[in-house]
């Protein structure tokens, strides 16, 4: 598959717990970008990480990536019920080219 | 700023008409990107922009779909005609090329009878 691979595919945690989700993908990347949806709205951008990047904070937000593993993980601190949505990695390939090629998503349910 | 705008929010219509979806981007946004959301195919690149030029549109399905972008602040995807396989959310996004990360409009849900 072209896209990257999410996984979990559904995540379900309480309040104040931490969440952790994951993306692989198999070609070179310029950079990796992480999406959050609300149910029925469209995508908001999280993070953008470069490709010689490997850590990137914002807020309770923290995205590693390991470019040798091809793989970068979106974890999210201190959750809270309004973090519920679905969460997306999306990579966009070297070569100048501004396709970006979105995984399945994580759907992430934080309970009260 | 209004952020991307996409009209109409909903539409539901019949096999065989003619559908055609509008997207203004944001001001400044050189980019264009026209994306198609399913539960089973999930988020697909149809075709993107730059300076109003068509660069890929590898990802347009069949012939039956068309989009067009005559100025900056105005695009169009038509599908002509339609079929109930082209039931989805069918997003608009724009960025600023090198910029980070696109901005997504709210879709338009297009259900096909």
């Amino acid at each position: 598959s072209q896209q990257g691979e999410e996984d979990p595919q559904a995540l379900s945690i309480q309040e104040g717990e931490n969440a952790t989700m994951n993306c692989s993908y198999k070609t070179s990347i310029n950079n990796l970008q992480w999406y959050r949806q609300n149910s029925g709205r469209g995508l908001v951008h999280l993070i953008l990480i470069r490709s010689n990047e490997r850590e990137k904070h914002s807020g309770r937000l923290r995205v590693t990536l390991d470019t040798s593993k091809k793989s970068s993980s979106l974890l999210i601190t201190a959750s809270r019920a309004a973090d519920t949505a679905s969460y997306f990695c999306a990579r966009e390939t070297q070569g100048g080219s501004e396709k970006l090629v979105f995984g399945k998503g994580t759907k992430l349910t934080v309970n009260p | 700023d209004a952020g991307v705008i996409q009209s109409p929010r909903h539409e539901v219509t019949e096999m065989g008409q003619e559908v055609t979806l509008r997207c203004k981007p944001i001001s400044g946004h050189n980019s264009l990107f026209w994306y198609r959301q399913t539960m089973m195919r999930g988020l697909e690149l149809l075709i993107y922009f730059n300076n109003n030029v068509p660069i890929d549109d590898s990802g347009m399905p069949e012939d039956r779909f068309s989009a067009k972008m005559p100025n900056a602040s105005f695009s169009t995807l038509k599908i002509q005609p339609s079929e109930p396989r082209d039931s989805a959310v069918y997003f608009c996004a724009s960025s600023f090329r090198g910029g980070q990360g696109r901005f997504f409009g709210p879709g338009t849900r297009l259900t096909v009878l």
